[in-house]
């Protein structure tokens, strides 16, 4: 079956850290994949897109990297701030699918000042 | 704001009432999307417009729900004879363009809670 993986636990990191998100998928053959945030009692707002034939994607402190035989995506924030705290979402679009992408349940970062 | 928004952004109803939400999207985006997530959960796909067209539904999706956009301007989502189990964050979203790869840029959301 199609699965969509991220970690259930939240990533808890001090400040001035760079965090680490994981994102892996199974049964999918994504043609890009679509980092969100999502505050509490809040929609995701978009981040970062990254397409299969792209590596790596950087947008100021934020970096997404995709390994499609790895079957995963990382996404990083360095140099991080109580305000990046919130849960992060991933989302494949399919390859020849429709426009509609399938999110991942997304994995809760905490910034420790 | 010319984001998307969504009216209201909470509802409290008792078990069989029927519910309608709705959604103004971003106004030169073709497209408009619902969703439903639950607490821990991500957004799982609902029904999807292009302009005034409903060209994909959920298939989970139960013959109780049923969204319109009348003049692919704004959308309605209507539940009808809510139960507990509907009882949810439903999230509206809209994008533009003409091939694949457009972020989505989701409303606040409408909290349903099912008594």
């Amino acid at each position: 079956s199609q699965k969509i993986e991220q970690n259930s636990e939240a990533l808890n990191i001090q400040e001035g850290k760079t965090a680490t998100l994981t994102c892996n998928y199974t049964n999918y053959s994504p043609a890009y994949l679509q980092w969100y945030r999502q505050d509490p009692g809040r929609g995701p707002v978009f981040l970062l897109l990254i397409r299969e034939n792209e590596k790596e994607k950087r947008k100021e402190r934020l970096k997404v990297t995709f390994d499609t035989t790895l079957k995963q995506s990382l996404f990083h924030i360095t140099a991080s701030q109580p305000a990046d705290s919130a849960t992060y979402l991933c989302a494949l679009n399919i390859r020849g699918g429709s426009y509609i992408p399938t999110f991942g349940r997304g994995t809760s970062l905490i910034v420790h000042p | 704001d010319t984001g998307v928004s969504q009216d209201p952004r909470h509802k409290i109803t008792k078990r069989g009432q029927n519910v309608t939400f709705r959604c103004d999207p971003i106004s030169e985006h073709n497209r408009l999307y619902w969703y439903r997530q639950t607490l821990g959960q991500g957004p799982e796909f609902l029904t999807y417009f292009q302009n005034e067209a409903q060209l994909e539904k959920s298939r989970l999706l139960s013959d109780r729900f049923s969204a319109e956009r009348p003049k692919g301007s704004f959308s309605t989502l209507e539940i009808q004879r809510t139960e507990q189990g509907d009882s949810a964050m439903y999230l509206c979203a809209s994008s533009f363009g003409q091939a694949l790869g457009y972020e989505q840029y989701f409303g606040p959301g409408t909290r349903l809670t099912v008594t």
